[in-house]
C-alpha cells in the first residue's frame, strides 16, 4: 500500500524558515518525480515545486522561486521542502505527491494527507 | 506562462445527472492535461491523465477528452460521492492547476 506522510508543518512568524518532509513507502520512490502542492484556506490547488526522480532537475512556481527549495534523499525515501523568508500568503496545507513519471511532470497519482503551515506573527 | 481556465466555476446538479466541465489552456498543451477531484479534508485524487486516460481504480462514469487548448471532463450519472471540486492541471510546461469547478448538490 502506497503511503506518503508529510511532517514539519506548524506556526511560524513571517520571515522565518520551515522544512517540510514527506516519507514515502509502498512504491519505488527513486523511479518517480515528486511534487509539493498547496492549498491556502478557501483557495484552490497551487503547484509549488517538482524534483526529478534522480534529483537532477527541479522547478518552482514563480510565487516561491528563490525562497523555497525542494530536495530528496532516495536512500531515505524522503522528499523535502525548505521554505525560507515565509510570508503570510504561504499559509496553506502542503501536500506532497508522486508523479507517474520520473523524468518530467506528467500526473500526480499518489498523494499524502497534507501538513498545515501557518505564517503569522 | 501557460494559463488555465475552467468553466463553470461552480454548478448545481442532481444525482444521476450528466455533468460536463470545461478546461482551456492559453496555448496548446497537446494532451498534457490531467483532472483531479478534491474533497474537503482529503488529499486530491487523480481521475484522468493525458487528457483521456482513466486512472486505475477510478469509476468509468468519469471520462476526459480534448487536445490542444480545449478539454472536457464528463461525469455520466453523477453519484453522491462525486460532489467535490474538480481541477484541471497542465504538465506541458512545468505544472499549472486550473481554478477549479465546484460541483454542488441541487
Amino acid at each position: 500500500q502506497v503511503q506518503l506522510v508529510e511532517s514539519g508543518g506548524g506556526v511560524v512568524q513571517p520571515g522565518r524558515s520551515l522544512r517540510l518532509s514527506c516519507v514515502v513507502s509502498g512504491f519505488i520512490f527513486s523511479s518517480h518525480g515528486m511534487h509539493w502542492v498547496r492549498q491556502a484556506p478557501g483557495k484552490g490547488l497551487e503547484w509549488v515545486a517538482v524534483i526529478w526522480r534522480d534529483g537532477s532537475n527541479e522547478a518552482y512556481a514563480d510565487s516561491v522561486k528563490g525562497r523555497f527549495t525542494i530536495s530528496r534523499d532516495n536512500s531515505k525515501n524522503t522528499v523535502y521542502l525548505q521554505m525560507n523568508s515565509l510570508r503570510a500568503e504561504d499559509t496553506a496545507v502542503y501536500f506532497c505527491a508522486g508523479d507517474k513519471s520520473g523524468t518530467r511532470p506528467y500526473g500526480m497519482d499518489v498523494w499524502g494527507q497534507g501538513t498545515t503551515v501557518t505564517v503569522s506573527s | 506562462d501557460i494559463q488555465m481556465t475552467q468553466s463553470p466555476s461552480s454548478l448545481s446538479a442532481s444525482v444521476g445527472d450528466r455533468v460536463t466541465i470545461t478546461c482551456r489552456a492559453s496555448q496548446s498543451i497537446t494532451t498534457y492535461l490531467n483532472w483531479y477531484q478534491l474533497k474537503p479534508g482529503k488529499a486530491p485524487k487523480l481521475l484522468i491523465y493525458a487528457a483521456s486516460s482513466l486512472q486505475s481504480g477510478v469509476p468509468s462514469r468519469f471520462s476526459g477528452s480534448g487536445s490542444g487548448t480545449d478539454f472536457t471532463l464528463t461525469i455520466t450519472s453523477l453519484q453522491p460521492e462525486d460532489f467535490a471540486t474538480y481541477y484541471c492541471q497542465q504538465s506541458y510546461s512545468i505544472v499549472v492547476f486550473g481554478p477549479g469547478t465546484k460541483v454542488e448538490i441541487k
